[in-house]
């Protein structure tokens, strides 16, 4: 079964740096391209970026981009997010999602609940 | 980045309605389109990839259609189980964009 467990979540001060995780098990991890979700409370869902199942290639929204970067440890089963000058608009539920298939273009077939992330002073 | 129109953003229906939601991308996504159904406090669930391809165990009432830059979901026949938001989005180009959002509630 396939399962991701986000951890990392809290409350940071606006300027302020976070690191989210993702712990994956029940598939081969490095066989996969993951991405991160967010939804801000309230709000619709919003992608946030991409990691290759490599980790060579990644890709972010524009809202992101510059400030937080996704990576990966193929030998641990782990995704990051290192999320830095977090700002106001950046609260909001994140989730790891893997990829459904390994092909380039692909859907987002297993979720994690997800962490919640606070930017508040 | 493609924009995603969903409408409409909420409905109101009752159990055995026919329930159709439809998407509009800004762009040509070619069939790389999905749906997923949100329940409050809990993550997505694929729902429909590739346009028309049905998730393993999701239920045969639920159908993607469409090309383009046109996208249908349908539920042929709402249990009481569906009651929940649906999202489309693209994953042809980056940013991978989803709709705003559709609210099926209870009539």
């Amino acid at each position: 079964e396939v399962q991701l467990v986000e951890s990392g979540g809290g409350v940071v001060q606006p300027g302020g740096s976070l690191r989210l995780s993702c712990a994956a098990s029940g598939f081969t991890f490095s066989s996969y391209s993951m991405n991160w979700v967010r939804q801000a409370p309230g709000k619709g869902l919003e992608w946030v970026s991409y990691i290759n199942y490599s980790g060579h290639t990644t890709y972010y929204a524009d809202s992101v981009k510059g400030r937080f970067t996704i990576s990966r440890d193929n030998a641990e089963n782990l995704l990051y997010l290192q999320m830095d000058s977090l700002r106001d608009e950046d609260t909001a539920v994140y989730h790891c999602a893997r990829d459904l298939s390994g092909y380039s273009y692909s859907s987002l077939g297993y979720w994690g609940q997800g962490a919640l992330v606070t930017v508040s002073s | 980045a493609i924009r995603i129109t969903q409408s409409p953003s909420s409905l109101s229906a009752s159990t055995g309605d026919r329930v159709t939601i439809t998407c509009r991308a800004s762009q040509d996504v070619s069939s790389y389109f999905a749906w997923y159904q949100q329940k409050p406090g809990k993550a997505p669930n694929l729902l429909i990839y590739a346009t028309s391809s049905l998730q393993s165990g999701v239920p045969s009432r639920f159908s993607g259609s469409g090309s383009g830059t046109n996208f249908t979901l349908t539920i042929s026949c709402l249990q009481s189980d569906d009651f929940a938001t649906y999202y489309c989005q693209q994953y042809y180009y980056y940013p991978r964009t989803f709709g705003q959002g559709t609210e099926v509630e209870v009539k």
